[in-house]
């Protein structure tokens, strides 16, 4: 699977737009973006997925650049819950959990 | 509560002893995974299930590891002679087989201290 890389923390204020960016220059025509999330304490969470076009759901939206080569996930009004560390993963195929690489991620920090 | 339920959610052994994890998947799901996160890390995958059929064991951490699921349902992570390394949360997760709309669903993990 593509390598991915994230920044370590961001910060944001509750009630913005949160925007997560992810570099995944080495993508491959069938593999898909996967963003799952972690909170303190609990198993991670899973978000949201694409191949190519932008995707949205009751969570996030998730960009998708023209080449693939990067990604953004959005949080559209963040609030004090979705302080968490946020995990972009590529892998081949859509669905399941099988051999996710999760990486270190980005710790997102929702200020009051 | 239908969610994956784990059990224990907290382990305090001595080194070298075994210890055995339970996971209950959410219930129609057919798929069952096995990760490992050590502290400061992401989660690392370790095996998975379809139905009791485990189609990945090589990444396994070492032969003191192993795992079962042997009516498709519940799943048991046994680790044999327990190190301090292996001090980690023990995570599960399961799903439907792949396809459209098949997220994996996580447990909140089995922390195990050796000591």
């Amino acid at each position: 699977d593509a390598k991915t890389t994230q920044p370590p923390s961001m910060d944001c204020a509750e009630g913005r737009a949160a925007n997560l960016p992810c570099n995944h220059s080495t993508i491959s025509g069938n593999e898909y973006v996967y963003w799952y999330r972690q909170i303190h304490s609990q198993g991670p969470q899973y978000i949201i997925h694409g191949l190519k076009n932008n995707e949205t759901n009751e969570m996030a939206s998730l960009i998708i650049t023209e080449d693939r080569k990067s990604s953004t996930l959005i949080l559209p009004h963040a609030t004090l819950r979705d302080t968490a560390v946020y995990y972009c993963i590529v892998r081949v195929g859509g669905g399941g959990a099988d051999g996710l690489t999760f990486g270190k991620g980005t710790h997102l920090i929702i200020q009051p | 509560d239908t969610g994956v339920s784990q059990d224990p959610r907290h382990k305090i052994t001595k080194r070298g002893q075994n210890v055995t994890f339970r996971c209950d998947p959410i219930s129609e799901h057919n798929r069952l995974y096995w990760y490992r996160q050590t502290l400061g890390q992401g989660p690392e995958f370790l095996t998975y299930f379809q139905n009791e059929a485990q189609l990945e064991k090589s990444r396994l951490l070492s032969d003191r590891f192993s795992a079962e699921r042997p009516k498709g349902s519940f799943s048991t992570l046994e680790i044999q002679r327990t190190e301090q390394g292996d001090s980690a949360m023990y995570l599960c997760a399961s799903s439907l087989a792949s396809g459209w709309g098949t997220e994996a669903f996580f447990g909140q993990g089995t922390r195990l201290t050796v000591v």
